[in-house]
């Protein structure tokens, strides 16, 4: 069975820094991309990066670029979602999500509540 | 970036009623569209791939259509469970976009 199991809810400052984490299982981690889902209070679903495990290739949205890191450990099979400098407006859901080659995301991760308020 | 426009934003249907969404891209797609389901509280759940392949387990009452640009979701009687959240998403281009969504509710 394939699982993502996301890290738990999280209450920070402005400022402050994070890494959230998706711990996969039940399938070869670096044969599938895996990426991060965001999900602002009451609205869609907006992807923002995304990495092969399997050579490391990483790309962004563009609203995303800059603004946070997407890295995996593949000795571990968990992929991470980092930012340097929170702000309140990334206050929101967070979800991992896998996907294979031309084909959507299957499976994904129960979320991950982030709260960013001073 | 391709831009994913869902209609209606709000659908107000009774149990065992048809339910019919439609999804529109702003550049050709080809297939490569996917319905997602989301309830309060949940994670999306994949409903449709390949524009309409359903995934496992999703009953049959639940059929996509369309290629290109323009796109259906169809639920043919709707149960208690079906009223939720329904989003398409392009994964022909990166970045994957999705619509803004369809809210189907109780009538």
């Amino acid at each position: 069975e394939v699982r993502l199991v996301q890290s738990g809810a999280e209450v920070k400052k402005p400022g402050e820094s994070l890494r959230i984490s998706c711990k996969t299982s039940g399938y070869t981690f670096t044969n599938f991309w895996i990426g991060w889902v965001r999900q602002m209070p009451g609205t869609g679903l907006e992807w923002m990066g995304i990495i092969y495990p399997g050579d490391s290739d990483t790309r962004y949205s563009p609203s995303f670029q800059g603004q946070v890191t997407v890295s995996a450990d593949k000795s571990i099979g968990t992929a991470y979602l980092q930012w340097s400098r929170l702000k309140a407006s990334d206050t929101a859901m967070y979800y991992c999500a896998r996907f294979g080659e031309w084909l959507p995301s299957d499976s994904w991760g129960q979320g991950t509540l982030v709260t960013v308020s001073s | 970036e391709i831009v994913m426009t869902q209609s209606p934003a709000t659908l107000s249907v009774s149990p065992g009623e048809r339910a019919t969404l439609s999804c529109r891209a702003s550049q050709s797609v080809s297939s490569n569209l996917a319905w997602y389901q989301q309830k309060p509280g949940q994670a999306p759940r994949l409903l449709i791939y390949g524009a309409s392949t359903r995934a496992t387990p999703i009953p049959a009452r639940f059929s996509g259509g369309g290629s290109g640009t323009e796109f259906t979701l169809t639920i043919s009687s709707l149960q208690s469970e079906d009223f939720a959240v329904y989003y398409c998403q392009q994964y022909n281009k990166w970045p994957r976009t999705f619509g803004q969504g369809t809210k189907v509710e109780i009538k």
